[in-house]
This record gives C-alpha cells, sequence and structure tokens, in this order.
C-alpha cells in the first residue's frame, strides 16, 4: 500500500536533548514538508522540500533542522535550542510544490519533552 | 500577514441538519483551494478540493467567492460520523506550501 509513514506515533524526552522524527513515503511524490500543531491552533509550517537535496524555511523553522538526501525520506530534527518542543508534528507530501496538488499527511508523532 | 480565518466554533447540530461553514483569506492571488477533515488526534485527510465553479461531493458542497475571498462548506443531512474538525486551506501560489486556517469544529449529536 502506498502512504506516508511516521514513526514512532508518541516520543518522549528530555529536556536538552535533540530528536530525529522519521517520515517516509512511497508514493513518488516530490514535495515533502513538516508541520507541527499545538492544541487549538492551526497547522504551523517548519520546513518543506520541493525536490531531493533541497529545502527551505516556514514559517517557524527556528531550532528545527531537515534534510532530503532521498526522495522518499524527510527526517526533522528537533533540536535543544527549540524553546517549546513538545507538540503534535505532521509530515505531508504531494506530488509536486509546483502546483496545486493536495498534501497527503502521515499519522503524526506526538513528542513531548520535560 | 498571509492568514486564513475561520469560526473555530463549535457548531453542535442534531443529526439530519445542514450546517455551513465559511473561510476567508486574505491573498487575493492565491490560487488552490481545498478543505479537510481532522479527527481527533489524527491527521488531517482531504476532504475535497475547492473550484471555481463549485463542486460536490456527496453530501458534501463547496464554493470559491474570489471577488469576497471566501470559501465555503455546506454538508445536508448531517452524521454522527462527521463530527471532527475542518479545516480551510489555501495555496497563495506555485512553489509554497499550503496555508491552514485553525479549523471549526463540528459536533454532530443524535
Amino acid at each position: 500500500d502506498g502512504g506516508i509513514t511516521q514513526s514512532p506515533k508518541y516520543l518522549f524526552r528530555k529536556e536538552g536533548q535533540n530528536v530525529t522524527l522519521s517520515c517516509e513515503q512511497n508514493l513518488n511524490h516530490d514535495a515533502m514538508y513538516w508541520y507541527r500543531q499545538d492544541p487549538g491552533q492551526g497547522l504551523r509550517l517548519i520546513y518543506y522540500s520541493q525536490i531531493v537535496n533541497d529545502f527551505q524555511k516556514g514559517d517557524i523553522a527556528e531550532g528545527y533542522s531537515v534534510s532530503r538526501e532521498k526522495k522518499e525520506s524527510f527526517p526533522l530534527t528537533v533540536t535543544s535550542a527549540q524553546k517549546n518542543p513538545t507538540a503534535f508534528y505532521l509530515c505531508a507530501s504531494a506530488r509536486s510544490g509546483l502546483s496545486s496538488y493536495e498534501q497527503y499527511f502521515g499519522p503524526g508523532t506526538r513528542l513531548t519533552v520535560t | 500577514r498571509k492568514e486564513v480565518e475561520q469560526d473555530p466554533g463549535p457548531f453542535n447540530v442534531p443529526e439530519g441538519a445542514t450546517v455551513a461553514f465559511n473561510c476567508t483569506y486574505s491573498n487575493s492571488a492565491s490560487q488552490s483551494f481545498f478543505w479537510y477533515r481532522q479527527d481527533c488526534r489524527k491527521e488531517p485527510k482531504l476532504l475535497m478540493s475547492v473550484y471555481s465553479s463549485g463542486n460536490e461531493d456527496g453530501r458534501f458542497t463547496a464554493q470559491l467567492n474570489r471577488a469576497s475571498q471566501y470559501i465555503s462548506l455546506l454538508i445536508r443531512d448531517s452524521k454522527l460520523s462527521d463530527s471532527a474538525t475542518y479545516l480551510c486551506v489555501v495555496k497563495w501560489q506555485a512553489g509554497t506550501a499550503l496555508i491552514f486556517g485553525k479549523g471549526t469544529t463540528l459536533s454532530v449529536s443524535s
């Protein structure tokens, strides 16, 4: 089955630790995105990538880093510089970022930092 | 600032009711429009794209008014399973990411 997978579903970390969230897709989509969602809030864009080896900052990139070495994979690292990392993290992909294609989301990772 | 605004609700309606949500967007050059549905603690899922001519999918009808910069979603004959948060989503232009509204919560009761 084609789709987007994120792992793990729940993640707990101590403050000061970096943590990497996985996102993999087998939809052959060119574009991939990372969002975070806080309770009662909308989705906010962290980073996005239109093609392999290229990515752009979204609205709230500070404290995060990404890589896009393979078309299928777009991991997100939450660094210790991120002041409020506890959130629901959603990865999405689209056929192309340069057109009007809809995005499809993975099931998300709930990160709790204490 | 680029904005997509929605009435957060909640909208509490009985089964069988017709309910409408509106959404306004700030960028008149926006290209693409969507409605997503998000269940509690789940990922958003595409409900339908919104076309200039309006479009219908079963009990759901979406309308776009470019002159007034708003999008609407009409749900007829509401079912219990329609209870969710509905996200209005806009794409400003090619090469950019989607902009999400904060969502409108619908609760359908028996």
